[in-house]
């Protein structure tokens, strides 16, 4: 059981690239979702999903596209990468509402974007 | 908008000393949860409280839930040098149950 996988793992940019972080999950959980944590900011929700084909933003959206094409998969794109992007993101699950809302973690994307 | 903050930022004990940390919120929750990070690693879940003055442990983790909903509390008795890490606390955002927003984190350094 891999649970959340995210990749890649680390990743350097250059400013107005653009790339995708994948991220999957095999737990069958609907809800998904992406943060960033950057130093003394804590984790800060971007976009999250409650099912395949459902999205909706979080507190940090501007400048992340997401999609939910299957319940495995939830995709985070920067379409055009800059410096304040650089930091350490986290796709999570969670198998649903109310007291089921406990969030199961990736290992975390180390971006960087010079 | 609503905001969860957590105190202190930084603490730095003593092997065997104790350990608190803070949570407050905004708005009332209807539940807070509580995860673990270690240095270089991803968030680990903790525990999750629901009710109203709800107190549980783990060992030697004791959690809180305030009578108002709004504030909780995290402490650890006798510091262990594996208690390294930054501890967060978690709420519903906006109302939704599914969407989590997370304090600031107390990172807690341990000295042997």
């Amino acid at each position: 059981n891999a649970g959340v996988t995210q990749t890649p793992k680390f990743q350097v940019l250059k400013t107005g690239q653009s790339m995708t972080l994948q991220c999957a999950q095999d737990m069958n959980h609907e809800y998904m979702s992406w943060y960033r944590q950057d130093p003394g900011m804590g984790l800060r929700l971007i976009h999250y999903s409650v099912g395949a084909g459902i999205t909706d933003q979080g507190e940090v959206p501007n400048g992340y596209n997401v999609s939910r094409s299957t319940t495995e998969d939830f995709p985070l794109r920067l379409l055009s990468a800059a410096p304040s992007q650089t930091s350490v993101y986290f796709c999570a699950s969670s198998p649903g509402q109310g007291t089921r809302n406990t969030i199961y973690f990736g290992e975390g994307s180390w971006l960087t974007v010079v | 908008g609503q905001q969860v903050m957590q105190i202190p930022q930084y603490q730095h004990v003593q092997e065997g000393e104790d350990f608190t940390t803070y949570c407050n919120s905004s708005t009332t929750l209807s539940n807070i949860q509580w995860y673990k990070q270690r240095p270089g690693g991803h968030p680990v879940f903790l525990i999750q409280l629901v009710k109203s003055g709800e107190v549980k442990k783990q060992k030697r983790l004791t959690f809180q839930f305030g009578e108002a909903k709004k504030n909780s509390s995290l402490h650890i008795t006798a510091t262990q040098t594996t208690d390294v890490g930054t501890y967060f606390c978690a709420g519903p955002y906006g109302g939704a149950t599914n969407k989590l927003i997370f304090g600031t984190g107390t990172l807690l350094a341990v000295q042997p």
